[in-house]
Order: structure tokens, then sequence, then C-alpha cells
């Protein structure tokens, strides 16, 4: 089984200042983990995986995420937020034989 | 361009009626995805395909129905329509069935009126 927990459902940022979305996951196997972007009346937009390689991962438009397996994480962060990054991220579970999981999503609101 | 190409882009019919909605896949994958997104229930995975055969479903009422053709095509069945189906219907392609990354199409805009 495997499941994945946003811990915000929305983040406010200024422009300029770090972003932080935070996401959990639960597997019993390995974990390919992905970042997707959602702009509004758009469709999902891969940002970043891990698919166990570096546990850093970067990704487009200058965020990375790290992989902690000691405490099931995979956080999304960004040093400086510009305003085009307001949008809906979904951080995305998949391990084992089992399909894509998404947690419920983190609008991130940015602020001039 | 995600590679993945979804029609129609919108969609209005009536309740009651049935319509259908169709994905085609980037090309050289085999699996199939579709999501429902509303704004009260958020993301919802409905069900997966890969190559031709169900791979997993998910929360997909009885009303839906999904296949994928031997072209890797896919067609979303939606019928008994209600209002409560208002939604944007999500296709996602990926190479293989788990472990990676999926692609997604730009949706299609279900209005039941």
């Amino acid at each position: 089984a495997q499941s994945v927990t946003q811990l915000d459902s929305h983040v406010s940022v200024s422009e300029g200042t770090p972003v932080l979305l935070r996401c959990n996951y639960s597997s019993s196997y390995s974990p390919s983990l992905f970042w997707y972007v959602q702009h509004p009346n758009k469709g999902l937009q891969l940002l970043l995986k891990y698919t166990s390689a570096a546990t850093l991962v970067k990704g487009i438009n200058g965020f990375e995420a790290e992989f902690k397996k000691s405490e099931t994480s995979f956080h999304l962060t960004k040093p400086s937020a510009h305003m085009s990054d307001a949008a809906e991220y979904f951080c995305v579970v998949s391990s084992g034989y089992s399909t894509l999981t998404f947690g419920k999503g983190t609008m991130l609101l940015v602020s001039p | 361009d995600s590679g993945v190409t979804q029609t129609p882009k919108h969609l209005i019919t009536a309740t009651g009626q049935r319509v259908t909605l169709r994905c085609s896949p980037r090309s050289g994958d085999l699996s199939v995805y579709w999501y429902q997104q509303s704004l009260d229930q958020g993301l919802q995975f409905l069900i997966q395909y890969y190559n031709g055969e169900e791979r997993a479903k998910g929360n997909i009422l009885e009303r839906f129905s999904a296949q994928q053709f031997p072209d890797l095509h896919s067609e979303l069945n939606l019928s008994s329509l209600e209002l409560g189906d208002s939604a944007l219907y999500f296709c996602a392609s990926s190479v293989a069935g788990t472990g990676i990354e999926a692609f997604f199409g730009q949706g299609t805009r279900l209005t039941v009126v």
C-alpha cells in the first residue's frame, strides 16, 4: 500500500522569499516520487522526479526536492518565489506494482 | 506540449446523456490513466490501462467505462450523466505501468446542464 500526505493545503509567500511545500509518503517498497504543478485551467506538468538515484533532485523553474528516507519526506523548495509560481502543486508516489497516488495538493499563493 | 492529446476540449451536454472522451497517448507510451478533477472532490484517479488491459481501478462509477484500443488510444465513456459529473477530465500516459512519471493532456471540460 502507498499514500501521500501534503501537509499544507495553502502556502502564502511574498515574491523573492523561499518556498517550502511539504510532502510525506508511505510505501511498502522503494518509491518513485514526483512533483507536478497545475496552473489555473491547465493540465498537470511534471516539475521533477526521484527514482532512486541522487536524493537531491533538481527540476524545472528553479525547484528542487530532497528525498529523505528516514523521514519519509519529499519536500519541494525554491530559493526565491516568482509571481508565475502561483499554482497548485501535487506530490505523487508510485511503488511496487501500484499506480500513481496523488496527494490532495497545495495551493501556492505569491504576493508582490 | 506533453504529447498527450485529448478531444474534445470542451463538452456541454444535458443530464441523462452519454458522452465519449478520447485520449491519444504520447508516441511509445503503453499506459493510459484517466482522472477526474472537480472543485469539491479534487483530483480523483479513475482507471489505468496498460497495453490494452485494465491495470488499476480507482473511484470510477459504474456509469463510467473505459477502454484502450490496439493502437493504444483510449476512450472514457460517461453515461446517464448527472449535474455532479461536471468536471475536468484528464488523460495521462506513461511508458511503463508503474514507477515512472506520467504526462498529462490538457483535459476535457465537461459541463452537464
